[in-house]
């Protein structure tokens, strides 16, 4: 049973598209987070849900756009892709501020 | 500021200890976390830290916590070429739901 899965893992597209990715935790969680990941590895949070609101919005572009229709998902829409926004994008849950558990990723490339 | 600093690389041959260290800034984390993170996946947690401990030990790893000088450590005895991976620190903080990692320390075994 995956924990945190979102999808899709891999993800080219051109430069001007919208995209979503999708993710899922099935621990019962209250809080659910997007980071993003650049080529040097570095994490830095984007977005963060409490039970269904928005309690961090970093800053990124508004062309960034989550989305959580219940407790259990937290999508992430993209708008207007540019290529700066190639990355690898990780969902994360946790219950209140405790442990975070990371899905697997979505390599995002922009082209 | 809310800069976790580690050092980027560590180069071991396999069977010796390794040594991860970690600045934190937050002095009122309860928790801190180190992460593991191998080529292609997500993160995992690998353990974590009470503040109000000095060490912890589980298997090959050995957690030490200096809340004074706000730095953490990650040992890993007999370390293996199964443990190449990058390795985060990571700390929750005050009044944020969300936490704020290092920037990986990338540990490479030597067979």
């Amino acid at each position: 049973d995956t924990a945190v899965s979102q999808t899709p893992k891999y993800l080219v597209t051109q430069m001007g598209n919208d995209k979503s990715i999708k993710c899922e935790q099935n621990l019962g969680h209250d809080t659910m987070y997007w980071y993003k990941q650049d080529s040097k590895k570095f994490l830095k949070i984007m977005f963060s849900y409490n039970n269904k609101e928005l309690i961090i919005n970093e800053t990124v572009p508004n062309r960034f756009s989550p989305k959580s229709p219940d407790k259990a998902h937290l999508n992430l829409h993209i708008n207007s892709l540019e290529l700066g926004d190639s990355a690898v994008y990780f969902c994360a849950s946790s219950q209140s501020s405790g442990e975070a558990f990371f899905g697997q990723g979505t390599r995002l490339t922009v082209v | 500021g809310e800069d976790v600093e580690q050092s980027l690389f560590l180069s071991v041959r396999e069977g010796d200890s390794s040594v991860i260290n970690c600045t934190y800034t937050d002095s009122s984390s309860t928790y801190l976390y180190w992460y593991k993170q191998e080529p292609g996946a997500g993160l995992q947690l690998l353990t974590y830290i009470f503040s109000n401990m000095d060490m912890k030990q589980d298997q090959r790893l050995t957690v030490l916590l200096n809340k004074k000088d706000k730095h953490l450590s990650l040992r890993i005895a007999d370390t293996q070429t199964g443990d190449s991976a990058i390795y985060f620190c990571a700390e929750p903080h005050t009044g944020r739901r969300a936490l704020t990692f290092g920037s990986g320390t990338r540990l490479q075994v030597q067979p």
